[in-house]
């Protein structure tokens, strides 16, 4: 069973037309919970970190927010720049120091003008 | 500006013919990272370090290795190539260990 799952898969918005992504996650004792944007043939590009339910973070036309068991990432009157991947990772408490980071599969933004 | 380097970009090699993929980072950051993206599978962790010489396996290390001899470099290499290890790869950084991944802009390697 994935610890981290991310819906949609995909997601078609006309312009102007708000939505939300989810990150739903099932790990113990969560250390952060971070949110990469992703354009096709380059590397994910930082957006947020959330480190406690209740906490909220906004970028622009970006907003995450995060409970016990997801986090929203919600898209406010979304522009055709907005289309990409976001993907979603989740830091989970590990015994001796480490630490294990686990990835969503990501859900494909299309955003039509 | 702060930036990961890796090279090269693109990269098509032949199976069982020893490869490196190389990273290199200006941030002088303490944690790096070598990941693998999969169609379906997402990233994947294949090697992690947290200091000059010290490096631990993520979630799949066969088939790879790493070394960490100074703290801007991480390079990861594959001794004998297989098809199954043709795939996306990042190199990524980090400040500290619950701080965001830096990633580079990959390197898609085909093994035939």
């Amino acid at each position: 069973e994935d610890q981290v799952t991310q819906s949609p898969e995909a997601l078609r918005l006309q312009e102007g037309e708000s939505s939300s992504l989810n990150c739903s996650y099932t790990v113990s004792g969560l250390r952060g919970l971070f949110w990469y944007r992703q354009d096709p043939g380059k590397g994910p590009e930082f957006l947020f970190t959330l480190y406690s339910a209740g906490e909220e973070k906004e970028k622009e036309r970006l907003k995450a927010t995060l409970t016990k068991k997801e986090s929203f990432l919600h898209i406010t009157a979304p522009k055709p720049e907005d289309s990409a991947t976001y993907l979603c990772a989740v830091q989970e408490h590990s015994g001796a120091g480490s630490y294990q980071l686990t990835f969503g599969k990501g859900t494909k933004l299309s955003v039509i003008p | 500006e702060a930036q990961v380097t890796q090279n090269p970009r693109y990269l098509i090699t032949v199976t069982g013919k020893k490869l490196t993929v190389t990273c290199s980072q200006n941030m002088n950051h303490e944690y790096m990272s070598w990941y693998r993206q999969d169609p379906g599978l997402g990233l994947r962790q294949i090697y992690y370090s947290m200091n000059v010489e010290v490096t631990d396996k993520g979630d799949v290390p066969e088939g790879y290795k790493v070394s960490r001899k100074e703290k801007r470099n991480f390079p990861l290499i594959l001794e004998s190539p297989s098809p199954n290890q043709t795939s996306l790869y990042f190199c990524a950084t980090q400040r500290r260990s619950n701080s965001p991944l830096h990633f580079g802009n990959g390197t898609r390697l085909t093994v035939t």
